[in-house]
């Protein structure tokens, strides 16, 4: 059965210093790995994804994640952060061969002016 | 990726009572999917709808509680019913992109709040 996990329930930041938001998972086969984003009162906006090739991808609004097979880790990361990236950030998997994505518990991420 | 619609985008609704959310994507989708994400938690997926075919439900979720309607490749519908406060969440709609279908966008979602 596929999982993931997000340690954390929330991560405070100062603007302008780096952040990651950490992401674990478990599948059983060639993971398919994504990172959401949802502001208050709206819907779920795709980040970014791994499916294959280079282990760090780039997304939207600066955001990028770096896949590690061995820790079967993909931790989203932005070098300098902005008050307006606060919001709650989930991390999902899907098993290559499934059509269903699960999703984490979800981080919520304060970055303080 | 794919334009999402959803309606109502919020409505409070009294116990007992019935409610249809409708999603509306601007492209043909084969799969479409349903979530349910109680307040300050993660999705968890209710059914998959494919056209033409009865939903798929998730271990959890029931058809009579939770019907679900697939006319076409571009429209669906999620009732609740017999709604009990348990039920206040947002409900979301999602499809695979159209050209990346690996990828699941979503819809606004539906903020239902039972009394």
């Amino acid at each position: 059965a596929q999982s993931v996990a997000q340690p954390e329930d929330q991560v405070n930041v100062a603007e302008g210093n780096p952040l990651t938001v950490k992401c674990t998972y478990s599948v059983s086969g060639n993971p398919y790995l994504f990172w959401y984003v949802q502001y208050p009162n709206r819907g779920l906006q795709f980040l970014l994804k791994y499916i294959t090739g280079d282990n760090l991808v780039k997304g939207s609004y600066g955001f990028e994640a770096e896949f590690n097979k061995s820790q079967t880790s993909f931790h989203l990361k932005k070098p300098s952060a902005l008050v307006s990236d606060s919001a709650l950030y989930f991390c999902a998997v899907r098993d290559s061969g499934g059509f269903k994505t699960i999703f984490g518990a979800g981080t919520r991420l304060f970055v303080k002016a | 990726s794919a334009v999402i619609s959803q309606k109502p985008s919020r409505d409070i609704c009294q116990r007992g009572t019935s409610l249809t959310i409708q999603c509306q994507v601007d492209s043909q989708v084969t799969m479409m999917f349903w979530y349910r994400q109680q307040p300050g938690q993660s999705l968890t997926l209710i059914a998959t709808a494919n056209q033409g075919s009865e939903a798929t439900y998730e271990s959890g979720f029931v058809i009579d509680k939770f019907p679900i309607s697939r006319p076409n490749l571009t429209f669906s519908t999620l009732t609740v019913s017999n709604m009990s406060p348990e039920d206040s969440s947002i409900y979301l709609c999602s499809v695979e992109g159209d050209r990346d279908v690996d990828t699941q966008y979503f819809g606004p979602g539906t903020r239902l709040t039972v009394l």
